[in-house]
């Protein structure tokens, strides 16, 4: 069992609809959850971060994380074409990271 | 402009050749580290330090190898030993402290053997 899971998609949505990517992790001592969006042939970058249960916003993204379910979530609301990319989630201790296979999700016209 | 640099952009090798990708940060930060991507397996961890001088495997170090003798530079290796070496490659640094959790990825080096 791998330690991050993530469906890989392809996940198409139109213009302006909410999104929902998720993951699942199986180490309770995980303490950090990320995400990070790699666009095609470039490195990721990071989009959201929270050390703790509960929700964080910025935008229109929101980042949950249920530690007693370990279940990582983020949404995009008004998705746009831009938006198109893998996302990554990754979760980790003080020492290392330990990412997703990452969802493509693509934003049609 | 503060940032990671990886060159080669691109890298052919030939079977039984070593190469060398190079990494370098400006941002002043202690930890840096290198992954493998290969679709439909995420990023996995190659080897990473956390200061000069010391350097820890990963989880697939084999066939790879390290050096940090400078803050900046973080070199790879792939030696003849790695079997599989075609993929990208992505070297990160992060702040003290911080675990990697918001780490700074350069743009990738992609690797060909040819």
């Amino acid at each position: 069992q791998k330690e991050v899971e993530q469906d890989p998609g392809p996940l198409s949505v139109p213009e302006g609809a909410i999104v929902s990517l998720n993951c699942t992790y199986s180490n309770s001592a995980f303490q950090y959850f990320m995400w990070y969006r790699q666009y095609s042939r470039k490195g990721p970058e990071l989009l959201m971060y929270t050390y703790s249960s509960g929700n964080k916003e910025d935008g229109r993204f929101t980042a949950q994380v249920d530690k007693s379910s370990k279940y990582i979530s983020l949404f995009i609301r008004d998705s746009q074409p831009s938006d198109s990319a893998t996302y990554l989630c990754a979760t980790g201790t003080a020492s290392k990271l330990t990412f997703g296979t990452g969802t493509r999700l693509q934003v049609t016209l | 402009d503060g940032g990671i640099t990886q060159s080669p952009k691109y890298l052919f090798r030939k079977e039984g050749q070593n190469v060398t990708l190079s990494c370098e940060q400006n941002l002043n930060h202690d930890a840096m580290y290198w992954y493998r991507q290969d679709p439909g397996q995420g990023l996995r961890l190659i080897y990473y330090s956390q200061i000069v001088n010391d350097f820890q495997k990963g989880d697939i170090a084999e066939g790879y190898s390290v050096s940090r003798e400078k803050k900046e530079s973080f070199p790879l290796t792939v030696t003849s030993a790695q079997k599989n070496p075609t993929a990208f490659y992505l070297c990160a640094s992060s702040p003290p402290g911080q675990g990697g959790y918001e780490a700074f990825f350069g743009q990738g080096t992609r690797l060909t053997v040819v």
